[in-house]
């Protein structure tokens, strides 16, 4: 079976761009999540989503996004790029939600974003 | 709020060596708790996992960790290290919250691994 493979694996943008990220689960995996990976404050959950639903979110602003299709594949968008956000991206799909087993997430290889 | 502690920013030791991983966490009640790893450029392999029951759990590439309520810890174990496990390592706790309708996944900043042949 496929692990989750994320699109594209590195991208350069520049400050005030948007830029939007791809993420193909696990087949038959309903559930996922991004995170975002900074030497500085290391693993940071951003949002999940599931059955096309964003189910849960953390603290970043709302220039973060995403969105997730019917057959579980999600992007996600940032808007009015910071230098700041310079980061891997992981995503990590799961069978369910994983507030209702905490099923284990299975992550990507992740997309490393630099913003000059 | 949970929250999880790895001492060692970075421990280096001899390929044969054994090798102990610190995590120590902080949540209220029994989290449920996580080792992942991280090799360059790679994304994040499970481990290991504790959700409940014997505190000694067995992992992959012979990775074992024991769950220490009193201590608040999830130390990561392996009695031999191959220089294949250079990587960086990850604690993470999981609890639910909002009644049960919500869960987050709290990691710990890693411990990157040097193995010296």
């Amino acid at each position: 079976k496929a692990g989750v493979t994320q699109t594209p694996r590195y991208l350069i943008k520049t400050r005030g761009q948007q830029v939007t990220l791809s993420c193909s689960p696990i087949s038959g995996h309903r559930s996922v999540s991004w995170y975002q990976q900074t030497p500085g404050q290391g693993l940071q959950f951003l949002f999940e989503y599931f059955s096309e639903t964003q189910r849960n979110k953390g603290n970043f602003p709302g220039r973060f996004s995403g969105r997730q299709f019917s057959n579980s594949r999600s992007e996600m968008n940032v808007s009015t790029l910071e230098l700041g956000d310079s980061a891997l991206y992981l995503c990590a799909s799961s069978l369910v939600r994983v507030a209702d087993s905490t099923d284990t997430q299975y992550f990507g290889p992740g997309t490393r974003l630099t913003v000059l | 709020a949970q929250s999880v502690t790895q001492p060692d920013i970075h421990i280096t030791v001899s390929e044969g060596a054994s090798l102990e991983l610190r995590c120590n966490y902080s949540y209220g009640a029994t989290p449920y708790l996580f080792w992942y790893v991280q090799s360059p450029g790679q994304g994040l392999q499970l481990l290991l996992k504790y959700f409940s029951g014997d505190t000694l759990v067995q992992g992959i590439k012979g990775f074992e960790a024991e769950f220490k309520r009193s201590q608040s810890s999830f130390n990561l174990r392996k009695p031999s290290v191959h220089w294949s496990d250079a990587a960086e390592y990850f604690c993470a706790v999981g609890a639910k919250y909002s009644g049960g309708s919500n869960y987050k996944l709290t990691f710990g900043k890693g411990t990157l691994l040097t193995v010296n042949p």
